[in-house]
């Protein structure tokens, strides 16, 4: 159980453009769900928190019109990249954290990424 | 200061040795306390999470001292599996840090 998954898992795309990613979970809910971005060698840096059915939370010096977050469900939440650079590229991890009866409000899940390259 | 700080390895042992990671973090009211591993390019997995009476699985063993405001995470007999990176996660109200990781290499 507690399964997230992410769509794409990759992604090439040419600057200027807007990609968008998808995060799931599958087989269970979440009211919160969570963006990360990893470049390489470094740690996760937490970009966004995502409420669902509310405004996304976002993390100081994240720009939240160029990263727009939409949590419209208790099982998905997507991150909008609009007007992608190469300075962009890198790999973004989402996490849920599951609701209901025994769930640890401070368990999250990941979903397996999505590796965007922006040439 | 970052608020949670690794040391990045990379650590290179041969398979059976045991090692033992640490880190530190900055905001003492942090509620709980994880380790991750990541593997490359993949997602983060739940290790363990850590306790302040320390914890055992397996081959693994953890520990949280609050006071100093450090985890530590040991693994023993350790195999080729286990090369990886080791993330500490401190949290607070479900706002989770991560330290930059810790590279391990287990070589035969």
């Amino acid at each position: 159980g507690a399964v997230v998954s992410q769509h794409p898992s990759w992604v090439i795309c040419k600057s200027g453009t807007s990609v968008k990613i998808e995060c799931r979970s599958l087989d269970f809910q979440a009211t919160t769900m969570f963006w990360y971005r990893q470049f390489p060698k470094q740690s996760l840096m937490l970009m966004a928190t995502s409420n669902e059915g509310s405004k996304a939370t976002y993390e100081q010096g994240v720009e939240k019109d160029k990263f727009l977050i939409n949590h419209a469900s208790l099982t998905l939440s997507t991150l909008t990249v609009t007007s992608a650079h190469p300075e962009d590229s890198s790999f973004y991890i989402c996490s849920a954290t599951p609701i209901g009866p025994g769930s640890r409000a401070d368990t999250q899940y990941f979903g397996p990424g999505t590796r965007l390259t922006v040439l | 200061r970052k608020e949670v700080e690794q040391d990045p390895g990379p650590f290179n042992v041969p398979e059976g040795a045991t090692v033992a990671f640490n880190c530190t973090y900055s905001n003492s009211a942090s509620q709980s306390f994880f380790w991750y591993r990541q593997d490359c390019r993949k997602e983060p997995k739940l290790l363990m999470s850590v306790y302040s009476s320390g914890n055992e699985d397996g081959r693994f063993t953890a520990q949280l001292n609050r006071a100093s405001q450090y985890i530590s995470l040991l693994i023993r007999d350790s195999k080729l599996s286990d090369s990886a990176t080791y993330l500490c996660v401190v949290s607070l109200n479900n706002d989770m840090r991560f330290g930059a990781g810790t590279r391990l290499t287990v070589k035969p």
